[in-house]
């Protein structure tokens, strides 16, 4: 396994702009998380796809936040109009098919945003 | 909602010492809980589960953890602790697909 991997690891841009963040989850893992941590808190659960389809949202991920995954394997998430407010590390994981919720979540290094 | 609360912000060892970072939790049901480690500019790694049967749960890097239900507790143990233990540590409880976490522990392990 090479691990969970996000690209880029860094992305400063000016608000307003649109930004698009890429995870490769580990192969054959068909779960995939995506999660938001700003500084000194915990990472907050943004969204999960079960292959390709996503089947649960949270109330975070607001109208200017989109994710896909279209062919099962890797995700994105794309943010629209950004604020100064996106400003976090944005967690990607990925899962193992397993008994639902025992299987643990594996992630990535992050994608530091920053909004000036 | 399932939650976890880890009530110190930072905990300080010496090299050698044994440590330990607090969790709580309140769950509805049997709860999943999670233990991960978090280094400077990095993701989460993972260190230990506990799912179900023994409460002792041994995981990665000699650290194990004690899940006490009627302290509704899940603590993080380690006999010995290292300098290169110190890192920022999450507790998380599962809720549905997502894993709701604490707001972290800080480790400093003293020389």
């Amino acid at each position: 396994d090479t691990g969970v991997s996000q690209d880029p690891r860094h992305k400063i841009t000016k608000r307003g702009q649109n930004v698009t963040f890429r995870c490769d989850p580990i192969s054959e893992h068909n779960r995939l998380y995506w999660y938001r941590q700003t500084l000194g808190q915990g990472p907050e659960f943004l969204t999960y796809f079960q292959n390709e389809a996503q089947l649960e949202k949270s109330r975070l991920l607001s109208d200017r936040f989109s994710a896909e995954r279209p062919k099962g394997s890797f995700s994105t998430l794309e943010i629209q109009r950004t604020e100064q407010g996106d400003s976090a590390m944005y967690l990607c994981a990925s899962s193992p098919k397993g008994q639902q919720g025992s299987e643990t979540q594996y992630f990535g290094p992050g994608t530091r945003l920053l909004v000036l | 909602a399932q939650s976890v609360a880890q009530p110190e912000d930072q905990v300080n060892v010496a090299e050698g010492n044994p440590l330990t970072v607090k969790c709580t939790y309140s769950v509805s049901g049997n709860p999943y809980l999670f233990w991960y480690v978090q280094y400077p500019n990095r993701g989460l790694q993972f260190l230990l589960k506990y799912i179900t049967g023994d409460n002792l749960v041994k995981g990665s890097y000699g650290f194990e953890a004690e899940f006490n239900k009627s302290q509704t507790s899940f603590h993080l143990k380690k006999p010995s602790a290292l300098v290169s233990d110190s890192a920022l540590y999450f507790c998380a409880v599962r809720d549905k697909n997502a894993l709701n976490f604490g707001k972290g522990t800080s480790l400093l392990v003293t020389p």
